[in-house]
């Protein structure tokens, strides 16, 4: 299968900072990209959708000031966690998918605990 | 909306036992179902998946069918080995195409010991 890769693979920051997680597509272009936010015990919940070139779509009850989605070419997503607090520390997965590939392919997540 | 509910685990088998997580979902439409699995320290795969109603998904001897008059899509394994440890998720989504949001399930924390 293709290969997605993220990182971090986990950060730890101080209250009111910002965080920056990337995501990438090695071997194909993703035409889209989500992003999902998993807590421990629980299913992944999808945070937003993002298409190359455009702006993303997010979920009910999403904040986008707060977590700014940018996908400025098919095979890059980034995920800002702006002015994060502690109630934002999770495990943020992303997945690409698009082209010829009928199947999202899943990054390995990254950590994010907020001090 | 659209929701995915699966048999909350762990689940902890020995090798070579028969494997079964339940999963139903509720939706609108003719959803397409998956089954995800996550290793340790990996993100996830797909495992198997079924777009329309009786349709059976297999790969790596996991098998699920598509059973629309019970809403179900439930994982079943005849032989479980030490490696099928992970956790499986269960999905939906409103198409089969790779550009459709998917909706999970919790996961089932599988461990199959020697």
């Amino acid at each position: 299968g293709a290969v997605v890769s993220q990182h971090p693979s986990w950060v730890i920051c101080k209250s009111g900072t910002s965080v920056k997680i990337e995501c990438r597509s090695l071997d194909f272009q993703a035409t889209t990209m989500f992003w999902y936010r998993q807590f421990p015990k629980q299913s992944l919940m999808l945070m937003a959708t993002s298409n190359e070139g455009s702006k993303a779509t997010y979920e009910q009850g999403v904040e986008k000031d707060k977590f700014l989605i940018n996908h400025a070419s098919l095979t890059l997503s980034t995920l800002t966690v702006t002015s994060a607090h502690p109630e934002d520390s999770s495990f943020y997965i992303c997945s690409a998918g698009g082209g010829s590939r009928n199947e999202q392919f899943f990054g390995p997540g990254t950590r994010l605990t907020v001090l | 909306g659209n929701s995915v509910t699966q048999m909350e685990g762990p689940v902890t088998l020995s090798e070579e036992a028969f494997l079964t997580i339940n999963c139903t979902y509720t939706a609108t439409g003719y959803p397409s179902l998956f089954w995800y699995v996550q290793y340790p320290g990996e993100g996830l795969q797909l495992l198997l998946k079924a777009t329309k109603a009786d349709d059976k998904g297999s790969n790596k001897g996991f098998e699920a069918t598509y059973r629309k008059e019970t809403t179900s899509f439930h994982l079943e394994k005849g032989s479980v080995q030490v490696s099928d440890s992970a956790v499986y998720f269960c999905a939906l989504s409103n198409s089969g195409g790779s550009n459709y949001k998917l909706t999970f399930g919790k996961g089932t924390l599988l461990t199959v010991n020697p």
